[in-house]
């Protein structure tokens, strides 16, 4: 089992729709989780982050967890096609100050 | 700040020779890491330091990897002798409060023919 799962994709969302990405984790240790978004071609870059259970929002952006169910969402509201890109779930641990990646959801917004 | 600088972009090499990637961190960043990113693998943590110093190299290949940073503001990822499996995209990353809310270079592509 990988540390970090997700769906590769392509997640084909039409223009103005919310795109719905999920990651699941099996270390129960993780404290915090981060999304990076990736452009082809590009560098990672970090989107949002979020701590706690529950949803934390951050513009057309919300990230929700559920550490019960060892699992990490990201919601694009109103998506655009410049969000078209692949979507990196990353889970940290203290113990060994380590950041795990998953392989990343590649989403396509259709016009 | 100019963000994390590596260098080259672009590395086209042949089998048997070595290759030196360079980094430089953003500046105060106190965590530099370097990551590999495949299509099979995805992103790979293989080393990283705290005030220049190897904390983890764990993910490091094998020993024709090595990694060094002689000063806050310069790190090297070397391969000797470089193999057509190292092909990757070669990523450094600096930060400033541990392995959480990373900074990543441009990237490195490395092709070994």
């Amino acid at each position: 089992q990988k540390e970090v799962e997700q769906n590769s994709g392509p997640l084909s969302v039409p223009e103005g729709a919310i795109a719905s990405l999920n990651c699941t984790y099996s270390d129960r240790g993780s404290q915090s989780f981060f999304w990076y978004r990736q452009y082809s071609g590009k560098s990672p870059e970090l989107i949002m982050f979020i701590y706690s259970n529950g949803d934390k929002e951050d513009g057309r952006f919300t990230a929700q967890l559920n550490k019960a169910s060892q699992y990490v969402s990201l919601l694009i509201r109103d998506s655009q096609p410049s969000d078209s890109a692949t979507y990196l779930c990353a889970v940290f641990k203290a113990a060994g100050n380590k950041l795990t990646f998953g392989g990343g959801t590649r989403v396509l917004v259709k016009p | 700040d100019a963000g994390v600088i590596q260098s080259p972009r672009h590395e086209v090499t042949e089998m048997g020779q070595e290759v030196t990637l360079r980094c430089k961190p953003i500046s105060g960043h106190d965590y530099l890491f370097w990551y590999r990113q495949t299509m099979m693998r995805g992103l790979e943590l293989l080393i990283y330091f705290n005030n220049n110093v190897p904390i983890d190299d764990s993910g490091m290949p094998e020993d024709r990897f090595s990694a060094k940073m002689p000063n806050a503001s310069f790190s090297t990822l070397k391969i000797q002798p470089s193999e057509p499996r190292d092909s990757a995209v070669y990523f450094c990353a600096s930060s400033l409060l541990g392995a959480n809310v990373l900074t990543f270079g441009a990237g490195s592509r490395l092709t070994v023919l």
